[in-house]
Parts: C-alpha cells; structure tokens; sequence
C-alpha cells in the first residue's frame, strides 16, 4: 500500500533554531501534500496544503513565514519551522492523497517537535 | 465552515460489550473517513465512506454514512482490549482546494 515517509520522528532543538521536517511519498507521485498540527490529547489541524511547484495554501491563523512549506518534486514536501520557540512543540503530521479520486489520506509517522 | 463533530469524546467500556461513536458533520460532504490514532503514533486509515448508505466492515468495527442526515457511525461489536485507541472521523470538504476535517476524536478505552 502506499507510504508516506517522515523524518525526524523525533526532535529537540533550541529556542530560536529552525527546524526542516521531510516527507515522502515512498511509492506513488503526490501532487498535493498536507501538514497538520497536532497538540496533546487534541484532533488534528490543518496547517497548509502543500502543492508541487507552487505555493502553499496556509490555513487562517497559521504564520506562512514562520512555517516554511517547500515542496520542489512530487515525492518531497519539506516544513521548516524557523526561530522555534516553545510553544511550537508539538506534533507534527505530514500526509499526502494518492490521484485516484476518493483515496483517503496516508500519513506520515510523525515528528515530534520539543523546543526548549 | 465546516464542523465535524464525535460523539462521545471519552469512552470507557467492558470488553464483550458493543457501542456506537457518532460523527456529525455541518455541510454537504459525501466522503467521509475514519482513523484511529494509538498514542504517539500516526494515524491509520480504517474505512473510507463514499456514498449515503455506505457500510463498511472490518473485524468488530463497522462504519456507516447518512449523507442526508450528515452523519456517520462506528460501532464496536464485543469490544476487546486491542481496539483501545482514539478514533477520528474526517470528512473532505473543497474550499479552494480539497482538504480533510478532523473531528475532536474519540479516545475509547476498552478494559478487560
């Protein structure tokens, strides 16, 4: 089935540092990618929809210059979340939609973000 | 805007038990989807809903949609320890570009 690749799993950096977070379709072409937010013990956010050789599209309320959203091939959608600071740790998901009309979203495994 | 919202929000039973998380949601959608969520873990597709009066089974979980009544089920039959998870509905809605709500999330905590 389809996969979608997520890396770091995993981060801690410094108050003020930026952070990149990968994803990857592992097996099929994603025009569109999505990244969500999610807080503990919370329900997912979407943050921007991330399309293949173009702009993203942010969500109202979520900062496009502090969520850098980059997403240059079909297969690599990249976050960079510049100057952390501690309220931006959380969850954070990436998922993408195969083109097949109806199929669901596959997500990524997560990378948990923790500024300190 | 569209609101998704779950029914009950926690959710603690017996296992052998059966029970029913409702997903409501407030404007035409006819796709609809369910995940479940286990703790620091991503989330897992578990049915995709396409159409009013849609069924979809697998093990002890069925879902159903009511496109009219914009609402959808999830019922649990003799609930056991391993189905212990938060559960998420999402419908698709277009709104510029195609996106995916969440609802609250259902968290179900099945003991034995």
């Amino acid at each position: 089935g389809a996969v979608v690749s997520q890396h770091p799993s995993r981060v801690i950096c410094k108050s003020g540092t930026s952070v990149k977070i990968e994803c990857r379709s592992l097996d099929f072409q994603a025009t569109t990618m999505f990244w969500y937010r999610q807080f503990p013990k919370q329900s997912l956010m979407l943050m921007a929809t991330s399309n293949e050789g173009s702009k993203a599209t942010y969500e109202q309320g979520v900062e496009k210059d502090k969520f850098l959203i980059n997403h240059a091939s079909l297969t690599l959608s990249t976050l960079t979340v510049t100057s952390a600071h501690p309220e931006d740790s959380s969850f954070y998901i990436c998922s993408a939609r195969m083109t097949e009309f109806n199929s669901p979203l596959h997500f990524g495994n997560g990378t948990r973000l923790t500024v300190t | 805007e569209l609101k998704v919202e779950q029914n009950p929000l926690f959710l603690s039973m017996q296992e052998g038990k059966n029970y029913t998380i409702y997903c409501n949601y407030s404007t035409t959608s006819d796709r609809l989807y369910w995940y479940r969520q286990d703790p620091g873990k991503s989330l897992e597709s578990l049915f995709v809903l396409l159409s009013n009066g849609a069924v979809k089974q697998e093990g002890r979980l069925m879902a159903s949609l009511d496109t009219k009544a914009r609402l959808s089920t999830l019922h649990i039959t003799a609930a056991v320890h391993d189905l212990s998870a938060t559960y998420f509905c999402a419908v698709d809605m277009y709104q510029g570009a195609q996106k995916l709500v969440f609802g609250q999330g259902t968290r179900l905590t099945i003991n034995p």
